[in-house]
């Protein structure tokens, strides 16, 4: 099946832990992405690769981390750094015409306990 | 820098009643234009999108979208609103000549649909 797998649905972090998030696709596509979504304020772009080995920060980076060293793989790590972490985090492959219709996973809700 | 506008929070409709969401964009050549709905929990799923060409586009669930090059806009609307249709809606323009090419997203309209 074709498609964009997050994991995991629910994560759960103490205070001043790293956790990883991850995203892998079949889809083949070059182009990956990590938005936050919080109410009220739609998605907001946190990184973005448009190729293997290479990743650029988004509007929010600040507190994250990512690697891409596959085509498929485009894992988040939120650290310590990140005062807020609470959130809706959406992976994202782009395709299409000019590569930018977004394909989305189904999200990973992270909770600080 | 491209940005995108829903100006309704949160709209409520009655079942069978039509639906225009409104979306206003700034870019500053001929945008890609996207509408999404999101159940909650889920990711986002594609209605409808505009490249080029016939400005009135047509998109999955029976909805439909217009682009205004005049007014800057892409309101979504649907003749007949059902139940399942409750959702929140994105409207986000893509950004064909910056080297990011990642979508910009309005934030969002929460659509509420009475029996």
């Amino acid at each position: 099946d074709g498609g964009i797998t997050q994991s995991p649905k629910y994560l759960f972090r103490k205070e001043g832990q790293n956790v990883t998030l991850s995203c892998e696709q079949n889809l083949n596509h070059d182009a990956m992405y990590w938005y936050r979504q919080d109410p009220g304020q739609g998605l907001r772009l946190i990184y973005y690769s448009q190729i293997v080995n290479d990743f650029q920060k988004g509007d929010i980076a600040e507190g994250y981390s990512v690697s891409r060293e596959k085509k498929e793989s485009f894992p988040l790590t939120v650290t310590s750094a990140q005062k807020n972490p609470t959130a809706f985090y959406l992976c994202a492959t782009a395709g299409g015409v000019g590569n930018t219709e977004a394909f989305f996973g189904q999200g990973t809700r992270l909770t600080v306990v | 820098a491209q940005s995108v506008t829903q100006p309704d929070i949160h709209i409520t409709v009655s079942e069978g009643a039509s639906l225009e969401l409104r979306c206003n964009y700034s870019y500053g050549a001929t945008p890609y234009l996207f509408w999404y709905v999101q159940s909650p929990g889920q990711g986002l799923q594609l209605l409808l999108k505009y490249f080029s060409g016939d400005t009135l586009v047509q998109g999955i669930k029976g909805f439909e979208a217009e682009f205004k090059r005049s007014q800057s806009s892409f309101n979504l609307r649907k003749p007949s609103v059902h139940w399942s249709d409750a959702a929140e809606y994105f409207c986000a323009v893509g950004a064909v000549r910056t080297g990011r090419r990642a979508l910009t997203f309005g934030s969002g309209t929460r659509l509420q649909v009475q029996p």
